[in-house]
């Protein structure tokens, strides 16, 4: 199985500055055509998870435009710029290139 | 309002065998691929199974494999998980949720606990 390594595991930020998470997985998740299947979901405390990102970069609807993500090949990351109250949560990243699909452990953020 | 119900959640003791079930409406679900995704207490997300939007495919994590068989009725808009020789390793919250290119949508989670 692909492993996806997340670091930090725990992230204190102090409202509006930035935070960064990265996910790390144990094989290339580029697919033959190209394509990479790296998604990002938050789960915000006592809700269930929604997704913010898939492929890589490409942001959900009606995700706020702070959140990026970036990366390729096995390195992928995470930013949240001018992080609020309402992004305290877990962070989760997934790859669905290979089966089984796998997610990180998280990154719990926490405000300062 | 795009929507997923899960139901069918419960207290089992190990070796039985629960069915969820996991009513979609609001969006095309003839169009998504299906997916169990389970968080045990205070533990983190896992994949569980897909089925394909046709319904001819589907894939499982290992640990449930040969145990739990995923299935959906695109007429009735449902994604079914049989679930048998459930183990205590098997308790968590269980989501139905749908990824698409277009979006993704979760339930709200359905609850199996397997204890004797």
């Amino acid at each position: 199985d692909v492993v996806m390594t997340q670091s930090p595991l725990s992230l204190p930020v102090t409202l509006g500055q930035s935070a960064s998470i990265s996910c790390r997985s144990s094989q290339s998740l580029v697919y033959s055509n190209g394509d990479t299947a790296l998604n990002w979901f938050q789960q915000r405390p006592g809700q269930s998870p929604r997704r913010l990102i898939h492929g890589v970069s490409n942001r959900d609807s009606g995700v706020p435009d702070r959140f990026s993500g970036s990366g390729s090949g096995t390195d992928f990351t995470l930013k949240i710029s001018r992080v609020e109250a309402e992004d305290v949560g877990v962070y989760y990243c997934m790859q669905h290139t290979h089966w089984p699909h796998t997610f990180g452990q998280g990154t719990k953020l926490e405000i300062k | 309002e795009v929507q997923l119900v899960e139901s069918g959640g419960g207290l089992v003791q190990p070796g039985e065998s629960l069915r969820l079930s996991c009513a979609a409406s609001g969006f095309f679900f003839n169009t998504y691929w299906m997916n169990w995704v389970r968080q045990a207490p205070g533990r983190g997300l896992e994949w569980v199974a897909n089925i394909n939007p046709d319904g001819n495919a589907e894939r499982y994590v290992d640990s449930v494999r040969g145990r739990f068989t995923i299935s959906r009725d695109n007429t009735e808009n449902s994604l079914l998980l049989q679930m048998n020789s459930l183990r205590a390793e098997d308790t968590a919250v269980y989501y139905c949720a749908a990824f698409g290119v277009e979006g993704n949508v979760w339930g709200k989670g359905t609850t199996v606990i397997v204890s004797s």
